[in-house]
């Protein structure tokens, strides 16, 4: 079965600084992964997905992944962060060859964002 | 509004009480999920339906009942819950079932569920 890792549990990051939320997989073959942005009081929200090719994915609010087969990982960036993007962020993943269970979460990392 | 609304929005209730959770979506979508979310945990899939079938049962406590009248809305109704069932339950939809494997879920925002 899948497992996603999300080492950190809190990161905190200063508005205008640079981000890089970790994540880390376990799959026999290249899985689909995704991840999501939960606002405080909000459901879950689709930040971007990666199937195959291109390794580096775009996403929506300025968000990007890259997926680094070597690694295992596929970390979330963000050039530069803005207070709207204090959020929970959780990483997912779904096997290519299909799956009763669907995605598989991870426990999510908080962003903070200091002033 | 992501086209899955879920309503109430928060509910306290006692561990006698019976409660039912209402999610409705719009987007025609074929399969319909209840999640709980509880902190410092990973989501937790609990039921998952298609075309109004029920197509796994997570090894959910029988106090949790679903129902799927139409491909619209999705139920769950509870009954004689526990404290530890306090979490954030969310409902999610997509296309169908291999659609969430490859663009994931549509979300709604959640019932915030205290049990006291």
């Amino acid at each position: 079965a899948q497992s996603v890792t999300q080492p950190d549990i809190h990161i905190t990051v200063s508005e205008g600084a640079s981000l890089e939320l970790r994540c880390n997989y376990s799959y026999g073959a290249t899985p689909y992964l995704f991840w999501y942005v939960q606002s405080p009081g909000q459901g879950l929200q689709l930040l971007l997905k990666y199937f195959s090719g291109d390794t580096l994915v775009q996403g929506i609010k300025g968000f990007e992944a890259e997926f680094k087969r070597s690694q295992s990982s596929f970390n979330l960036r963000k050039p530069s962060v803005h207070w709207s993007d204090a959020a929970e962020y959780f990483c997912a993943v779904a096997p290519s060859g299909g799956g009763a269970d669907g995605l598989t979460f991870g426990k999510g990392t908080h962003l903070i964002i200091q002033p | 509004e992501t086209g899955v609304t879920q309503t109430p929005r928060h509910l306290v209730m006692g561990m006698t009480n019976k409660k039912s959770l209402k999610c409705e979506q719009h987007l025609g979508h074929n399969a319909m999920y209840w999640y709980k979310q509880s902190a410092k945990k990973p989501l937790e899939l609990m039921f998952v339906y298609s075309l109004e079938e029920r197509v796994e049962n997570n090894s959910v406590p029988s106090r949790f009942s679903p129902e799927c009248p139409n491909s619209s809305h999705l139920f769950l109704h509870l009954h004689t819950l526990q404290p530890e069932d306090s979490a954030l339950y969310l409902c999610a939809s997509s296309q169908d079932l291999t659609a969430r494997l490859h663009y994931g879920y549509t979300f709604g925002s959640g019932t915030r569920l205290t049990v006291v």
